[in-house]
């Protein structure tokens, strides 16, 4: 089955910095790579997603690259405010697995104000 | 986004007792319903997989017979925890699929999650 890893577990910038988190994963036939932002206690929200076809998109401050051979995706994100701490999952599906992703263990991003 | 609500928000509950928990999508119809469980500081393991009109599928390790799911319609999937431990303490996400809404047929929708105490 498939395998997704992301680094780092935990991640503190200061206000204004970048951040950057991490995935690769195993299964060459994964195609669809969404990213989770979860506030303590609440649910996961979808802030960005990317499919195999498509090698960057972007959104404000948010962007998501992918590199299918290297089959490992990433998760950037500029001008950090104090309110982008959270943690944050990425996760990989395929069309032919009726939508079931492959989660992250999570990144604990802290933005320092 | 889509909109999916879960009920209880948090239960406490007695050693042996069992509780159900609801998972409904409140603007669209989902074909297809996730359960995942988060333990804290960690990340959503799926438990199963909830089609509606058909038999869960559920993951390696999860009892089917502990974890009773049920989706019996297009806008509703029930996980049942029963005779419910100490160690079923945790949070349990459902999550929604609509093949036809969001960015990506594979887009999920999640609940807002609901807490489970085991006394």
């Amino acid at each position: 089955g498939e395998n997704v890893e992301q680094h780092p577990s935990t991640l503190s910038v200061q206000e204004g910095d970048s951040a950057v988190i991490k995935c690769t994963y195993s299964d060459s036939a994964s195609n669809y790579f969404p990213w989770y932002k979860q506030e303590l206690g609440k649910r996961p929200q979808l802030i960005i997603d990317i499919r195999s076809n498509v090698g960057e998109k972007k959104d404000q401050r948010i962007a998501v690259t992918l590199n299918k051979t290297a089959k490992h995706f990433s998760l950037h994100i500029t001008e950090t405010q104090p309110e982008d701490s959270a943690v944050y999952f990425c996760a990989a599906s395929k069309d032919t697995n009726a939508g079931k992703s492959t989660f992250g263990d999570g990144t604990t991003l802290t933005v320092k104000p | 986004g889509a909109v999916v609500s879960q009920h209880p928000s948090w239960v406490i509950c007695k050693s042996g007792t069992s509780v159900k928990i609801e998972c409904r999508s409140l603007d669209f119809q989902a074909t297809t319903m996730f359960w995942y469980r988060q333990f804290p500081k960690q990340s959503l393991m799926l438990m199963a997989t909830s089609n509606e009109g058909s038999k869960a599928t559920y993951e390696q390790g999860v009892e089917k017979d502990k974890f009773l799911i049920n989706h019996a319609s297009l806008t509703l999937s029930t996980l049942t925890v029963t005779s419910a431990h100490p160690e079923d303490s945790s949070f349990y996400i459902c999550s929604a699929r609509e093949p036809n809404r969001g960015p990506s047929t594979d887009t999920q929708y999640f609940g807002p999650g609901t807490r489970l105490t085991v006394l």
